[in-house]
């Protein structure tokens, strides 16, 4: 079964500052990576995905992700934050037709003024 | 594309009932998942469906059951509720078809059951 590490879970950050959210995840077979958004009161938004191909995926808002096979990590970064972009972010694992997402903990990010 | 609804939003109910919740995927996805968010034990695959058959189920006792309809959408039931049954119950779908991007999972707002 699959394991899913979230380094952090809370990130407080300035605005206009650049935030990164570590995940790392067990399995070494091939996987479906993901990161999720929650506001508060709201189910899960996709924030990106890394399926196959090149190891850098851009997402909406501004983020984007690094695959690290070797590593087994798939770390959320965006250069510069805003206050909107406080909330839940969830990392999750899907392998290859496993019908499933495995989630980490979450790692809760403030942004302040 | 209308996304993934589910009724209702909010539940109370009493330990020992049961509660039925529902989902409707987006038009044309054929595989409804749920999962259950509580604070303590995070976000937990409950099971899934793809065309009314169950391809996949969590490690949740039997008193969480699900069944899909022909049009896609997804009951979850759970009977004889316990307080730890409070949570948010997210419901997500996706193309099913297993090929990464068809299986991209897409959420809907929850059901927030609280049990008293």
């Amino acid at each position: 079964a699959q394991s899913v590490t979230q380094l952090d879970s809370q990130v407080p950050v300035f605005e206009e500052a650049p935030v990164e959210l570590r995940c790392n995840y067990s399995s070494s077979v091939s996987v479906y990576l993901f990161w999720y958004v929650q506001y508060p009161n709201q189910g899960l938004q996709l924030l990106l995905k890394y399926l196959s191909g090149s190891t850098l995926v851009k997402g909406i808002n501004g983020f984007e992700a690094e695959f690290n096979k070797s590593q087994t990590s798939f770390h959320l970064r965006k250069p510069s934050v805003h206050i909107s972009d406080t909330a839940e972010y969830f990392c999750a694992v899907s392998d290859w037709g496993d019908y499933k997402l495995s989630f980490g903990a979450g790692t809760t990010v403030t942004v302040r003024a | 594309k209308a996304g993934v609804t589910q009724t209702p939003r909010y539940l109370i109910k009493t330990r020992g009932q049961q509660v039925t919740l529902s989902c409707s995927p987006i038009s044309g996805h054929r595989s409804v998942s749920w999962y259950q968010q509580t604070p303590g034990q995070g976000l937990q695959f409950l099971f899934e469906y793809f065309s009314e058959t169950q391809r996949n189920k969590g490690n949740f006792p039997g008193r969480f059951s699900g069944r899909q309809f022909s049009n896609s959408r997804s009951e979850m039931n759970v009977s004889t509720l316990e307080l730890g049954d409070s949570a948010l119950y997210l419901c997500a779908s996706s193309l099913g078809l297993g090929t990464g991007e068809e299986d991209t999972q897409y959420f809907g707002p929850g059901t927030r059951l609280t049990v008293l």
